[in-house]
């Protein structure tokens, strides 16, 4: 069965500094991957998603993320953090053929000033 | 225009009632779904809908049955109401592909006492 690890339930980073968000992910087929970001009394939203045409993905707010199938990761960053990015961030995972998605434990990001 | 809208954004009510959450989607997806967002922000799917036919029935109690009267709506109607009921409830949609991404109305906020 397929699953999602996020390391590191919370994350602290200073301003300017450089944002790494881990996930591990178990599939026996190739997986599609996604990251979500959620803010403060609200929905989830979509940063960025890995569907298996290339493996380093942009996304919205500078964020990026790079699937290795060897280590299983999909690992989210970001150069610089900005204020404005603190939330809790989603790994999640769906299994072609079916319309299941099964999301990580969650990491919530705090910038510090 | 809101994509996903799910009324009402905040229920308060003693154990044993029954509520009903409803959802609607003007995306044109094919796909609902229903999340359950607890209090360490931990996601579980309950159920999908496509076309109007359940797909994902997840190990979620009789009290919770789930009506999709047409592709646009999925509503949620919970009987005698329990405290572990108290959650996030988000709706979802998605296009019929697998790798279409999710997308979050602002959720329901369910609170029992």
């Amino acid at each position: 069965a397929q699953s999602v690890t996020q390391l590191g339930s919370h994350v602290s980073v200073s301003e300017g500094a450089l944002v790494l968000l881990r996930c591990n992910y178990s599939s026996s087929v190739p997986p599609y991957l996604f990251w979500y970001v959620q803010y403060p009394n609200q929905g989830l939203q979509l940063l960025l998603k890995y569907t298996s045409a290339a493996t380093l993905v942009k996304g919205i707010n500078g964020f990026e993320a790079e699937f290795k199938k060897s280590e299983t990761s999909f690992h989210l960053t970001k150069p610089s953090a900005h204020m404005s990015d603190a939330a809790e961030y989603f790994c999640a995972v769906s299994l072609s053929g079916t319309y299941k998605y099964i999301f990580g434990t969650g990491t919530r990001l705090k910038v510090l000033a | 225009d809101t994509a996903v809208s799910q009324t009402p954004k905040y229920l308060v009510t003693q154990m044993g009632n029954d509520k009903s959450i409803k959802c609607e989607q003007n995306l044109g997806h094919d796909t609902m779904y229903w999340y359950k967002q607890d209090s360490k922000k931990f996601l579980k799917i309950m159920f999908s809908y496509n076309n109007k036919e359940l797909i994902i029935n997840e190990t979620v109690p009789n009290r919770f049955s789930p009506k999709s009267p047409d592709k646009a709506h999925l509503n949620l109607h919970i009987n005698s109401l329990e405290l572990g009921d108290s959650a996030v409830y988000f709706c979802a949609s998605s296009p019929v592909e697998v790798t279409g991404e999710l997308f979050f109305g602002e959720g329901s906020r369910l609170t029992v006492l």
